[in-house]
């Protein structure tokens, strides 16, 4: 299986830049997808094929990368960002999940 | 407004059975792929399985082969996931979940699994 591995917690202040990063343990080509998760609720889907916004997400989301190396950036983080963010691969079967990255505010 | 409303969690024993269900709403259900993601808890998410637009064609993790089987009623616009041969190791949050591109665009709230004597 495709593994994608992720920092495990990141803490920034609101305002600030953000970028979060996933590495594939093999190519997933742009099929990369960057999902969030607030405590108690189901994710939401954030940037689907590496770099494109979903629909209703705010601007200061985006994504980049190919291959085996991606990058989601927040810029800039609130308050409200507070979250796990998850990216996934559908490149490869099966479909996977990096660990997630915890982001909290200072 | 698309809606996914998943129900049939609850506790069960080890080595019995179980049967989640989805129900859609808000598109057009028999367009789309569907897909059962589960999250232990205070653990990541993991893809469960996934059964084409039509019914046609189902895929499953290695880990429940065999025990899980996905399906679904596009008449009723639900999604079904029977779950046999149950062991602690399934104990997550079940959620029903839309394709996009490969992507979830969709998911429910989500529905407790506890697999526990």
């Amino acid at each position: 299986d495709t593994v994608l591995t992720q920092s495990p917690a990141l803490a920034v202040s609101p305002g600030e830049r953000v970028t979060i990063s996933c590495r594939a343990s093999e190519s997933v080509s742009t099929l990369m997808h960057w999902y969030q998760q607030k405590p108690g609720q189901q994710p939401t889907l954030l940037i689907y094929l590496a770099s494109n916004l979903e629909s209703g997400v705010p601007a200061r989301f985006s994504g980049s990368g190919s291959g085996t190396d991606f990058t989601l950036t927040i810029d800039p983080v609130e308050a409200d960002d507070t979250a796990t963010y998850y990216c996934q691969q559908s490149w490869n079967d099966p479909p996977t999940f990096g660990g997630g990255t915890k982001l909290e505010l200072k | 407004e698309v809606q996914l409303v998943e129900s049939g969690g609850g506790l069960v024993q080890p080595g019995r059975s179980m049967k989640l269900s989805c129900a859609a709403s808000g598109f057009t259900f028999n367009n789309y792929d569907m897909a059962w993601v589960c999250q232990a808890p205070k653990k990541g998410l993991e893809w469960v399985a996934t059964i084409s637009y039509d019914g046609s064609s189902t895929y499953y993790r290695d880990s429940v082969k065999g025990r899980f089987t996905i399906s679904r009623d596009n008449a009723k616009s639900t999604l079904y996931l029977q779950m046999d041969s149950l062991r602690s190791e399934d104990t997550a949050t079940y959620y029903c979940a839309r394709h996009n591109y490969g992507s979830y665009l969709y998911w429910g709230q989500g529905v407790m699994v506890t697999v526990s004597s």
